[in-house]
């Protein structure tokens, strides 16, 4: 079974300030690729950023990165001068040997002015 | 592209009842997924359908859900005698396939299902 984990329910930032979003991850296949969606409160779900697990490096995004750690099965998001409109909840999804999305269970983000 | 819309946005309906949720994906999109996100939980994937075709039902999937899209186009859910327990978000979300890499799922604004 493919599992991602979320460890932080909630965060906050400063605004103009940088936060980092943990995500592990577990999956027994050998091409998957990983998602971070962005759920603004009532409003739809909407991709921030994808990571092809066969790429070593980083995807980028404008001022979001990642920190993908194959390794240690690890994908953080890094969101660099934040902004009000970054408040909303983060969830990291894993896609992997079928078409379904598995994803944690989400990190409510907080951008304090 | 008008993104993936579905309706109605919010059903209220009781215990018992029958319900059912229509999704219209972005158009030329021949993925169509649907998925149910309860309150603090991400959203958990319920079934999928490339063009008419439903290719994948999750195991957790009660056998009063059923999905159709009967002409690869929308797609209807619908539940069938209602539980509290069904109470949730319902999220479509839709994808074109364009090769071996995995596809970018667009999500609809859902629609909330409360059973009373």
């Amino acid at each position: 079974a493919q599992t991602v984990t979320q460890s932080q329910p909630e965060m906050s930032v400063q605004e103009a300030e940088t936060v980092t979003l943990s995500c592990t991850y577990d999956t027994s296949e050998s091409d998957y690729y990983l998602f971070w969606y962005k759920q603004p409160p009532s409003r739809q779900m909407i991709l921030v950023i994808r990571q092809e697990a066969y790429k070593q490096q980083n995807a980028t995004e404008n001022r979001f990165s990642v920190n993908f750690q194959k390794a240690a099965k690890s994908f953080s998001l890094k969101i660099s001068d934040s902004q009000l409109g970054d408040a909303a909840m983060y969830f990291c999804a894993l896609q992997g040997g079928s078409e379904k999305l598995v994803f944690g269970k989400g990190t409510k983000l907080t951008v304090n002015p | 592209d008008t993104g993936v819309s579905q309706d109605p946005r919010h059903k209220i309906t009781k215990r018992g009842q029958n319900v059912t949720f229509r999704c219209d994906p972005i158009s030329e999109h021949n993925r169509l997924y649907w998925y149910r996100q309860t309150l603090g939980q991400g959203p958990e994937f319920l079934t999928y359908f490339q063009n008419e075709a439903q290719l994948e039902k999750s195991r957790l999937l009660s056998d009063r859900f059923s999905a159709e899209r009967p002409k690869g186009s929308f797609s209807t859910l619908e539940i069938q005698r209602t539980e509290q327990g069904d109470s949730a978000m319902y999220l479509c979300a839709s994808s074109i396939q364009t090769g071996p890499a995995a596809d970018t799922q667009y999500f609809g604004p859902g629609t909330r299902l409360t059973v009373l």
